[in-house]
């Protein structure tokens, strides 16, 4: 059974930093695409990054572009978005993602709540 | 990076079909396809329905269909349940330079 598992969520002040965790178990992590998918409250699905399956390739939405780094872990199976000087607009939750083929992600975690107020 | 454009509401009474829509650009929707849709019920993960504009994933009901025209993709719901009530993400892929894109969304009522 494939299993997302995020992690390190939590409320920080505007222009601190976080970094996500996403443990993934049931499927060969190191042999697909993985990505991050943010929801505000209430709010539309919005692409954060993607990272491809050796690391080597990332990609970036402008809004996150310079502050936020993903990175993967294929000897752990694990997932990471480390998030710096953090923004109001960053609160969300934070999923992580695989994907089938580009930009479709057929199994998704649980989600993991960021929020970013003083 | 801007999003695709969904209207933001659709209904239906069951056993009835309803499309819903997503207009992007020549530079996502119509380049590639690329296009998926996601369920999502309130307070859950999306679950992906659709995935290269027309292809379903196992378990997927196949009174759940996609296309594309153009610039606009569609996703049409035939034989409308109640269960069907949630709200509907397109996304696209949109080249090396604007790698993803997701629509506004549809929230979608079972009448």
């Amino acid at each position: 059974e494939v299993q997302l598992l995020e992690s390190g969520g939590g409320l920080v002040q505007p222009g601190g930093s976080l970094r996500l965790s996403c443990a993934a178990s049931g499927f060969t992590f190191s042999s697909y695409a993985m990505s991050w998918v943010r929801q505000a409250p209430g709010k539309a699905l919005e692409w954060v990054s993607t990272i491809s399956v050796s690391g080597g390739s990332t990609y970036y939405a402008d809004s996150v572009k310079g502050r936020f780094t993903i990175s993967r872990d294929n000897s752990e199976n694990t997932l990471y978005l480390q998030m710096n000087s953090l923004r109001g607009e960053d609160t969300a939750v934070y999923y992580c993602a695989k994907a089938i083929v580009v930009m479709a992600f057929d199994y998704w975690g649980q989600g993991t709540l960021v929020t970013v107020s003083s | 990076q801007s999003a695709l454009t969904q209207s933001p509401s659709a209904s239906g009474s069951p056993g009835q079909s309803v499309t819903i829509s997503c207009t992007g650009t020549s530079s996502d929707v119509g380049a590639y396809e690329l296009v998926s849709w996601y369920q999502q019920h309130p307070g859950k993960a999306p679950k992906l329905m659709i995935y290269e504009v027309n292809r379903r994933p196992s378990g997927v009901p196949d009174r759940f269909s996609g296309s594309k025209s153009g610039n606009t993709a569609s996703l049409t719901v035939s034989g409308l349940h109640t269960e069907d009530e949630a709200d509907y993400f397109c996304s696209s892929y949109g080249g090396i330079n604007n790698f993803g894109v997701f629509g506004g969304g549809t929230k979608l009522t079972v009448l």
